[in-house]
């Protein structure tokens, strides 16, 4: 089963515009941890953010926020006033700790962002 | 600079031939992975390992093997026996205590077989 949900496949927007990337996982764990990663079209997987099941406190980098709620077992991404170097594949991804390495994620399949000028 | 290089970053083979995928990592990390990644799809566990001489097969381990003889090294062997080995490799690695260091990636091998 899906762990991971990343409903959204493509999202164009034109730049300077707010972009909200949607990401609901399924878990039994009460300890895990969430993550967010960027993949520009080089292909390497950038590091974002990672959230732990226990602080649900938003956060926000820049133009970069996150909205995490586990009532609804969403951790939402957006980019403000996206701009043209956003454009890449960006991955939710999921770390549960009932595995034996944190580092085992199950991840999205992704969303691509195309941001035009 | 401190990282993980993985080479070649494009590799062709003929079906039917084993392929070795290089996974080198400098920042003295004892946990190392491989993903797989196919278009339009998340990245899948292929084999893990954290510690030396040590490593576990992860969701999608058929058809290949790995060793990890040395710390910096995880190299990947997609083998013959693998139906689709075409796609974008990634090895990534993490320090101890993993749930305090996020996984860091190399830069990928893209796989083509014909």
């Amino acid at each position: 089963a899906q762990k991971v949900t990343q409903a959204q496949t493509e999202i164009s927007v034109v730049e300077k515009e707010d972009v909200t990337l949607d990401c609901v996982y399924e878990t039994r764990d009460t300890t895990y941890y969430l993550f967010w990663y960027k993949q520009p079209p080089s292909g390497e997987l950038v590091f974002l953010i990672r959230r732990n099941s226990f602080d649900e406190q938003n956060e926000i980098s820049g133009r970069y926020s996150w909205n995490f709620q586990k009532s609804t077992s969403s951790f939402n991404f957006t980019i403000t006033a996206s701009q043209v170097v956003d454009s890449a594949v960006y991955f939710c991804a999921l770390s549960e700790a009932e595995t034996d390495s944190w580092g085992k994620l199950q991840f999205g399949a992704g969303t691509q962002v195309v941001v035009t000028p | 600079d401190g990282g993980i290089t993985q080479s070649p970053k494009y590799l062709f083979r003929k079906e039917g031939q084993n392929v070795t995928l290089s996974c080198e990592q400098n920042l003295n990390h004892d946990a190392m992975y491989w993903y797989r990644q196919d278009p339009g799809q998340g990245l899948r566990l292929i084999y893990y390992s954290q510690i030396v001489n040590d490593f576990q097969k992860g969701d999608i381990a058929e058809g290949y093997s790995v060793s990890r003889e040395k710390k910096e090294s995880f190299p990947l062997t997609v083998t013959s026996a693998q139906k689709n080995p075409t796609a974008f490799y990634l090895c990534a690695s993490s320090g101890q205590g993993a749930r305090d260091s996020p996984l860091h990636f190399g830069n990928g091998t893209r796989l083509t077989v014909t």
